[in-house]
């Protein structure tokens, strides 16, 4: 069975205080590794696709890389607007639904 | 463009009542999913419709069904509504022909059953 787990649950940093979220995941056939951000309420905001290990995708503050069982979502320099859930999410060759793990709660203080 | 649009915003139901959500797609998608996030938990993925016909189901009851329109909006109804049905319910669209596979979601109908 496919399966997705996410580390930490919850994770506070001060502004300005980079770190990392971990996704780990269990499939077979991995077609894609998305990265989402969800606001409390809201649907999920998608951010990132990674298709295979070593492959690595920025965008502003942010930074996800791939290897062959997790991917990590790296936030430099987080602001409190980058407070929020953060979702990963897998595909695989033979399904055509997303696999979401349950999450990172981020919260960045100022 | 519009993003992937859902109504009703939020909606109150009591147990054994029916209900139906409704989803437009994202201009240029042919494909939709539905997925159940209860709260503080990943989304689950429920059923995905493309060409007016169920694809792929997930591990839920027959009491979820869903309808896809010639143009590509869709309906998912839930039958006899149970107080575990209460849950934020999100929309999403992609394109079968489309190479990135992302699936872009909805706002979401937030459900509580009373």
């Amino acid at each position: 069975e496919d399966q997705v787990t996410q580390s930490p649950e919850a994770l506070r940093l001060q502004e300005g205080e980079s770190s990392s979220l971990n996704c780990s995941y269990t499939v077979s056939g991995l077609r894609g590794l998305f990265w989402y951000r969800q606001d409390p309420g809201k649907g999920p905001e998608f951010l990132f696709t990674l298709y295979s290990a070593g492959e690595e995708k920025e965008k502003e503050r942010l930074k996800a890389t791939l290897t062959k069982k997790e991917s990590f979502l790296h936030i430099t320099a987080p602001k409190p607007e980058d407070s929020a859930t953060y979702l990963c999410a897998v595909r695989t060759y033979y399904g055509q639904n997303f696999v979401f793990g349950p999450g990172t709660r981020l919260s960045v203080l100022p | 463009d519009a993003g992937v649009t859902q109504s009703p915003t939020h909606l109150i139901k009591t147990r054994g009542q029916q209900v139906t959500l409704r989803c437009s797609p994202k201009s240029g998608h042919d494909t939709v999913s539905w997925y159940q996030q209860a709260l503080g938990q990943g989304p689950q993925f429920i059923f995905q419709y493309y060409e007016e016909e169920e694809r792929q189901r997930g591990n839920f009851p027959d009491r979820f069904s869903g309808h896809q329109f010639p143009n590509y909006s869709s309906e998912l109804n839930v039958n006899a509504l149970l107080l575990g049905d209460s849950a934020l319910y999100l929309c999403a669209s992609s394109s079968v022909g489309g190479t990135n596979n992302e699936q872009f979601f909805g706002p979401g109908t937030r459900l509580t059953v009373l």
